[in-house]
């Protein structure tokens, strides 16, 4: 079964410091990962995804397929960072799945001045 | 309307009562999926519709749920019976592509008393 495991419910750091976003996934195969982002009073919308291999706002996500894991990091936090982080997972369109995304259950980052 | 809109914002209603939670998609968006946002449990997947194809309801917590998408655009979310488990916010978003980005509508937070 396709799960998303974010063991970190709240991740609070100071500004300047250094950022990691846990995220670990269970899928037999090669799923597609993604980073979206809920800020407050706003929708939620992607990040980043693995396969763009961007660098969106300062954030990056690696795939490391031995570990199942995708964390988010950044290496300097700022204030405008605070925000619930979901990290996400579909199957690989062409794996004849149906490509409904799953969430892990969300981190709020909350940078400190 | 240039992105997802869900109608109503809020809704109180009392346990036992009927409720309709309806989203307008982007227009031309062939995906549609419903997921719940509760404190604790993340984003829960309810249901997606692709196209023409048979939507994947394997999301839907109970037979009170069920969903359906008219003409390939509007979809109504449909809650029998209410339950105080039942309150949460309900989110509706679309996808051009399968696979693709996500748009998320603001949601709906349904109380139920």
């Amino acid at each position: 079964a396709q799960r998303v495991t974010q063991p970190e419910k709240l991740l609070s750091v100071f500004k300047g410091a250094p950022v990691e976003l846990k995220c670990n996934y269970s899928y037999s195969g090669s799923p597609e990962l993604f980073w979206y982002v809920q800020y407050s009073r706003q929708r939620l919308q992607l990040l980043l995804r693995h396969i763009s291999r961007e660098s969106i706002k300062g954030f990056t996500a690696d795939l490391n397929k031995g570990e199942t894991s995708f964390h988010l990091k950044k290496p300097f936090a700022q204030e405008e960072d605070s925000a619930m982080y979901y990290c996400a997972l579909s199957p690989p369109l062409n794996s004849g799945a149906t490509n409904k995304l799953i969430f892990g259950t969300g981190t709020l980052l909350a940078v400190q001045p | 309307g240039a992105g997802v809109s869900q109608s109503p914002s809020n809704k109180v209603t009392e346990k036992g009562k009927d409720v309709e939670l309806r989203c307008d998609p982007i227009s031309g968006h062939t995906a549609l999926y419903w997921y719940r946002q509760s404190l604790g449990q993340g984003l829960e997947f309810l249901i997606y519709f692709q196209g023409n194809s048979a939507p994947d309801k394997s999301g839907l917590p109970s037979d009170r749920f069920s969903a359906e998408r008219t003409g390939g655009s509007v979809s109504t979310l449909t809650i029998q019976r209410t339950q105080q488990e039942d309150s949460a916010v309900y989110l509706c978003a679309s996808s051009s592509i399968p696979g693709g980005e996500l748009f998320f509508g603001e949601g709906s937070r349904l109380t139920v008393l």
